[in-house]
């Protein structure tokens, strides 16, 4: 059972549009949402997160927004460049569980491609 | 420089074979992880720690096992009881407690090929 979805294994947008990744999850105990942008062969690196409190959160070219009623949330790339191409994973993690629970589930990732 | 190192970054075995993957983090994080990665796959949570000498299992801990007798350490064998051990792993860290944070911070992995 898949809680957290990526339903698009892979984007190509050219440099200086806006990209826009998406993920879904099904899990109503999910409070906090991270993305991590991650290179072949090496991990990931954390990239922003949001709070289930909030619907949005920007960290200069980054910005995620969150609908909680949709169950949705999307990181929006502007502008793209192409050192962004790479894998980008959406987490989730429970955090009003008791504070008990500290696990991430991780989408499969979504492959982004920015061309010059 | 504060971070995570995993090393061997590319390792080896034989089959049948158990092989140790090392993990060492100097960020003073409380919490430890170890995820694997196959192609086209999310990460999947094989065991985490959550403090020295104590661990729990994640989603897939058949055929691995590890143990955190140190802060900074937190080691992962792969048994000859994995089915599958080929994968790229990667160690994870993150703050606890009083100054927990969600966001977990990884090593640059370890890329493990069965021959």
């Amino acid at each position: 059972d898949q809680q957290v979805k990526q339903n698009s294994p892979s984007l190509s947008v050219q440099e200086g549009r806006i990209s826009i990744l998406n993920c879904d999850y099904t899990n109503s105990m999910f409070d906090y949402f991270l993305w991590y942008k991650k290179y072949p062969a090496e991990g990931p690196t954390f990239l922003i997160s949001i709070s289930s409190i909030k619907d949005k959160n920007e960290d200069g070219r980054f910005t995620v927004f969150l609908n909680k009623s949709a169950k949705h949330l999307s990181l929006h790339i502007v502008p793209s460049q192409p050192g962004d191409s790479a894998v980008y994973f959406c987490a989730a993690s429970a955090r009003g569980s008791g504070g008990s629970n500290y696990k991430l589930t991780f989408g499969k990732g979504t492959l982004l491609t920015v061309n010059p | 420089d504060g971070g995570i190192t995993q090393s061997p970054k590319y390792l080896f075995r034989k089959e049948g074979q158990n092989v140790t993957l090392s993990c060492e983090q100097n960020l003073n994080h409380d919490a430890m992880y170890w995820y694997r990665q196959d192609p086209g796959q999310g990460l999947r949570l094989i065991y985490y720690s959550q403090i020295v000498n104590d661990f729990q299992k994640g989603d897939i801990a058949e055929g691995y096992s590890v143990s955190r007798e140190k802060k900074e350490s937190f080691p992962l064998t792969v048994t000859s009881a994995q089915k599958n051990p080929t994968a790229f792993y990667l160690c994870a860290s993150s703050t606890f407690g009083s100054g927990r944070t969600d966001t977990q911070y990884f090593g640059p992995g370890t890329r493990l090929t069965v021959l």
